[in-house]
């Protein structure tokens, strides 16, 4: 029972490009979602996050969109580098947890020179 | 300013072993967060300690995991009788107050059981 799903494994964009992460949850008492960056063989990195009052964050090349009637939430890096090919995963705070965060399963993406 | 830290990065253990993984959290954060991540998986929420106290164990196993934050020293996820199941990367995360803002991840301790 996945409450954060991340339904595209990978994603392929050309460098300079927008790359659009997409995001779906099911617990409508989530209050907080993040974004984070993973290398293979090191932690996850913290990219950028959004609380669930705002619709709209934005960090650099970095926004991240979440529509809460849609229970969907999206990452935009715009101009993509070659630099931010990486496994992003969503994930989301809240609902019942006490500070724990809920990841969905992760989305390679690949920005092709 | 150091981050997390975590170690051993690798541990390879027979079926049977114990496995201690440790974690220093970030300096100023007193709230440590385990996560167990499959292959092919994202990461899976397991013990959230602050010092001297577990307040959320629900995604540990019943049997065979236990975690603790001393006063002093780094917080220990401890694994007994390891099977092969249990292979998998762990990753400890801190942060400075609670309810998980802006977790800081460690490396990861990748623990192999053979």
């Amino acid at each position: 029972d996945q409450q954060v799903k991340q339904n595209s494994p990978s994603l392929s964009v050309q460098e300079g490009r927008i790359s659009i992460l997409n995001c779906d949850y099911t617990n409508s008492m989530f209050d907080y979602f993040l974004w984070y960056k993973k290398y293979p063989a090191e932690g996850p990195t913290f990219l950028i996050s959004i609380s669930s009052i705002k619709d709209k964050n934005e960090d650099g090349r970095f926004t991240v969109f979440l529509n809460k009637s849609a229970k969907h939430l999206s990452l935009h890096i715009v101009p993509s580098q070659p630099g931010d090919s990486a496994v992003y995963f969503c994930a989301a705070r809240g609902g019942g947890s006490q500070g724990n965060l809920i990841f969905g399963k992760g989305t390679k993406l690949s920005v092709k020179p | 300013n150091a981050g997390v830290m975590q170690n051993p990065r690798h541990l390879v253990r027979r079926r049977g072993q114990e496995a201690r993984l440790r974690c220093s959290p970030m300096k100023g954060h007193s709230h440590v967060y385990w996560y167990r991540q499959l292959p092919e998986e994202g990461l899976k929420f397991m013990v959230y300690l602050q010092k001297e106290n577990i307040i959320d164990e629900s995604g540990m196993p019943k049997e065979r995991f236990s975690a603790e934050f001393p006063k002093e020293g780094p917080s220990i996820l401890r694994i007994q009788q390891v099977v092969r199941g249990d292979s998998a990367a762990y990753f400890c995360a801190s942060s400075p107050g609670p309810l998980g803002d802006e977790q800081y991840f460690g490396p990861g301790t990748r623990l192999t059981v053979t």
